[in-house]
């Protein structure tokens, strides 16, 4: 079983519309919770961050943990053309290494 | 604001060389990491690297590949005698104040080995 799971899509959705990108876990040992965003050809961009459960806002963005369903999600409202990329959700532990592993990510289309 | 900055952009080689990528972290940071990502796959960890030692590495970082923090700005993935599947996208990032804390990234370098 992989650690981090994450439908690659491509998910295509109208401008305006409620996008919600998520992902699976294995490892009960993940409690910090990150999204990027990453546009064709350029580096990851942090967009949220999260320790353990709970959820996060941010303008337009929230940031969703279940830990006891090991699934994450964000949600992007009034999805804009410009939203357009790819979203990789990552994951690390505490206690040891922190360094993140990250799913495949999910394309994004937004069309106007 | 702040930003992980990578050169060159693009880097094309022939399958032997060796190739040297550079990175210049965010300035007050203290942990540098590099990753790579091979088109269409996952962005996968190499190593990271604290106080002038590599404190983490995975199991693509092998002899083949080596760390450096010449100076105080710059850091840099050395790959020695490169191959085909050594194509990829390499990405730096830097962390401030903590392994926990998160990671920025810089824009990337582009290798391609023919």
């Amino acid at each position: 079983q992989k650690e981090v799971e994450q439908d690659p899509g491509p998910l295509s959705v109208p401008e305006g519309a409620i996008v919600s990108l998520n992902c699976t876990y294995s490892n009960s040992a993940f409690q910090y919770f990150m999204w990027y965003r990453q546009y064709s050809r350029k580096g990851p961009e942090l967009l949220m961050y999260t320790y353990s459960s709970g959820n996060k806002e941010d303008g337009r963005f929230t940031a969703q943990v279940d830990k006891s369903s090991k699934y994450i999600s964000l949600f992007i409202r009034d999805s804009q053309p410009s939203d357009s990329a790819t979203y990789l959700c990552a994951m690390s532990a505490t206690g040891g290494s922190y360094i993140p592993t990250f799913g495949r990510g999910t394309s994004l289309i937004v069309h106007p | 604001e702040p930003e992980v900055t990578q050169t060159p952009s693009h880097q094309v080689t022939q399958m032997g060389q060796e190739v040297i990528l550079r990175c210049v972290p965010i300035s007050n940071h203290l942990y540098f990491y590099w990753y790579r990502q091979i088109l269409g796959q996952k962005v996968e960890f190499l190593v990271s690297f604290y106080n002038n030692e590599i404190s983490e590495k995975s199991e693509i970082f092998d002899d083949q590949f080596s760390v450096e923090r010449p100076d105080g700005s710059n850091f840099t993935l050395k790959i020695r005698s490169t191959k085909l599947e050594d194509s990829a996208m390499y990405f730096c990032a830097s962390s401030g104040g903590g392994l926990q804390e998160t990671q920025y990234f810089g824009p990337g370098t582009r290798l391609l080995v023919l």
